[in-house]
């Protein structure tokens, strides 16, 4: 079955790299992604990677996936009181239309 | 360009009414996704419609819930007799290729 897992809560300061991690449990995985939920607003799709890449850069983003031990994570350089938020992972399995499955959700906090 | 809209942004209905949730999708977006935010659920998958073929109801959690694609383009979520458990942030979501998805704001729906 799907299950997608994440820690709840992260604090950095500013400046500081930030990183989130998830895991998964289902190697039928096609794309994995990582979203960003701000307060009162929907989902931001940041950045994806396909299951067959194990790095990709974006800017200040990181992925990285580690495809046997089914983990990712975001890592977030230079982090901004502006990168406060909810940080979702999510995967999508081949063949189910692409739809998501969602992780609880990781609620980063980044102090001054 | 226009992102995803979703209307209302809120809604507080009695238990035991039905309400209507719409979603304009981005133009030419030929898949439109419908997810549930709940703090007990987490974001869950409900339904998922793919240009002209049958929709994925496989998430809808109870014969009370359904939706329509209209030409197409937008989508309606209707929800019957509500109960208290149906309070939740219903989030729809577009794509024009398999592995990006971009979200509306949500409808925040609040049954008393």
């Amino acid at each position: 079955g799907e299950d997608v897992e994440q820690s709840l809560f992260l604090s950095v300061r500013e400046g500081d790299s930030s990183v989130i991690n998830c895991t998964y449990t289902d190697s039928s995985s096609t794309y994995l992604y990582w979203y960003k939920q701000e307060p009162g607003a929907g989902l931001q799709l940041l950045t994806y990677i396909f299951s067959n890449m194990d790095m990709k850069q974006d800017q200040r983003l990181t992925v990285l996936l580690n495809k046997k031990d089914k983990h990712l994570s975001l890592r977030i350089a230079d982090t901004q009181t502006g990168d406060s938020a909810i940080y979702f992972c999510a995967e999508s399995i081949t063949g189910g239309g692409n739809k998501l499955t969602f992780g609880t959700g990781t609620q980063l906090k980044v102090e001054l | 360009g226009a992102g995803v809209s979703q209307s209302p942004s809120n809604k507080v209905t009695e238990k035991g009414k039905d309400v209507e949730l719409r979603c304009d999708p981005i133009s030419g977006h030929t898949a439109l996704y419908w997810y549930r935010q709940s703090l007990g659920q987490g974001l869950e998958f409900l339904i998922y419609f793919q240009g002209n073929s049958a929709p994925d109801k496989s998430g809808l959690p109870s014969d009370r819930f359904s939706a329509e694609r209209t030409g197409g383009s937008v989508s309606t979520l209707t929800i019957q007799r509500t109960q208290q458990e149906d309070s939740a942030v219903y989030l729809c979501a577009s794509s024009s290729q398999r592995y990006e998805q971009y979200f509306g704001p949500g409808t925040r729906l609040t049954v008393t």
